[in-house]
């Protein structure tokens, strides 16, 4: 069956490294995406791998191991706009694109 | 440039009424979904179209729920007969070419519907 598992919250402080792990267990693969989502708001779109290793995009990176099933994401530099919901989302061979519940990442100053 | 439009922002219906939620995609974005999101939750799926075809509604929670993206553009999802589980937001997101992986989704800002 589908399964998409991320830690429910973390806290980490202003200034900080924190990273988000996400393990999967999904029909097929056609890669994986992390949104961000603020409270009220739209997911907005993050990362992308589909390739095993570490994407790097300014503070964010993300990182897939497609043989562990498990990929993370790392947030470097935290600010206080960080605060939000990040979501892992993997698209199956089907095109369709299942989320975790999300994890609440609260930045303590 | 434009994004993804839905409609009505909030809604509030009594048990037992029909709604009607609307998804303006990006112009010319061939693939659309539906997502339900709980307070505190991910979104989870409902169903999703390529064009006007409904490639998957196995998400859909019971036969009160019902999509159509019939000219392969605007998308309605209609809840008949609304019960208070049905209470949460309503995403439509949509996305760009088929075989295209790599492209994101792109959210509308949602349908609150809210079941008194």
């Amino acid at each position: 069956g589908q399964n998409i598992d991320q830690p429910t919250e973390m806290t980490a402080t202003e200034g900080a490294i924190v990273q988000i792990n996400c393990t999967y267990q999904t029909s097929g693969f056609n890669g994986l995406f992390w949104y961000q989502q603020h409270a009220g708001e739209a997911p907005t779109f993050l990362s992308y791998n589909v390739l095993d290793g570490l994407e790097e995009k300014g503070r964010f990176s993300s990182f897939l191991s497609r043989s562990k099933g498990y990929s993370y994401l790392l947030l470097k530099e935290l600010q206080m706009k960080d605060s939000a919901s990040y979501l892992c989302a993997v698209r199956e061979e089907d095109d369709k694109i299942i989320f975790g519940k999300g994890t609440r990442l609260h930045i303590l100053p | 440039g434009a994004g993804v439009s839905q409609s009505p922002r909030y809604k509030v219906a009594k048990r037992g009424q029909d709604v009607a939620l609307r998804c303006d995609p990006i112009s010319g974005h061939v693939s659309l979904f539906w997502y339900q999101q709980a307070l505190g939750q991910g979104p989870e799926f409902l169903t999703y179209f390529q064009n006007e075809a409904q490639l998957d509604k196995s998400g859909l929670p019971s036969d009160r729920f019902f999509a159509e993206r019939p000219e392969g553009s605007v998308s309605t999802l209609k809840i008949q007969r609304t019960q208070q589980e049905d209470s949460a937001v309503y995403l439509c997101a949509s996305s760009p070419t088929l075989g295209n992986y790599n492209s994101p989704l792109h959210f509308g800002n949602g349908t609150r519907l809210t079941v008194t």
